[in-house]
């Protein structure tokens, strides 16, 4: 079974600071994805990493996959109160099978 | 487009019991798969239909069943409730379930087993 670790589970951080978000595997995945999830809602992608060393951004998110596409990265830079919220990296193994790590709440105070 | 219905958003059901919960996929979208979120064990993969085929299935009792109706539609089942499967079940789809397909999920149904 393949899994992922995910870390840290949980982050309190202040407006305006940096963080970064860990995804390991010891699998390689085909495509990893990052999630993010507020409560009482299902998870929404934010977005997928298909090739070894790919960095995507989304606005203040800067996304990696590893070299070996085992591991993923999520960094944040000047965090608001609005990314608080739970943060899920998913591997995927096809037929809409995603193995989820165990995610990481992130919560942005004011 | 509107996007994955799931219903009933939130339910309670007594040990024993069995539970029933529908999920409607993204228009044309073929291939709905089925989630259990719970605090201690995270999100965890069900089973997969495409077709009206379950194509793919996680590691959990039988008393975990799903089908898929020729509109896309699907439901899972739980029979004979146990306290352990309070959690929110989550339906996702996508247009064929293939590697790369983006995934979508609804808002989930919460499960309170008493």
């Amino acid at each position: 079974t393949q899994l992922l670790e995910q870390s840290p589970q949980f982050l309190s951080i202040q407006e305006g600071e940096n963080l970064t978000v860990y995804c390991n595997s010891s699998s390689v995945f085909s495509s990893l994805q990052w999630y993010r999830q507020e409560p009482g809602e299902g998870p929404v992608l934010l977005v997928t990493v298909v090739t070894g060393g790919e960095v995507k951004k989304l606005k203040r998110l800067t996304f990696q996959f590893g070299d070996a596409r085992k591991d993923s990265s999520l960094h944040i830079t000047a965090a608001q109160p609005g990314d608080t919220g739970l943060y899920l990296c998913a591997g995927d193994q096809g037929a809409q099978k995603l193995v989820f790590g165990q995610g990481t709440r992130l919560t942005i105070n004011p | 487009k509107a996007g994955v219905t799931q219903t009933p958003r939130y339910l309670i059901k007594t040990r024993g019991q069995q539970v029933t919960l529908s999920c409607s996929p993204i228009s044309g979208h073929r291939s709905v798969s089925w989630y259990q979120q719970t605090p201690g064990q995270g999100l965890q993969f069900l089973f997969e239909y495409f077709s009206e085929t379950q194509r793919n299935k996680g590691n959990f009792p039988g008393r975990f069943s799903g089908r898929q109706f020729s509109n896309s539609r699907s439901e899972m089942n739980v029979s004979t409730l146990e306290l352990g499967d309070s959690a929110l079940y989550l339906c996702a789809s996508s247009a064929t379930g293939g590697l790369g397909n983006t995934i979508y999920f609804g808002e989930g149904s919460w499960l309170t087993v008493v």
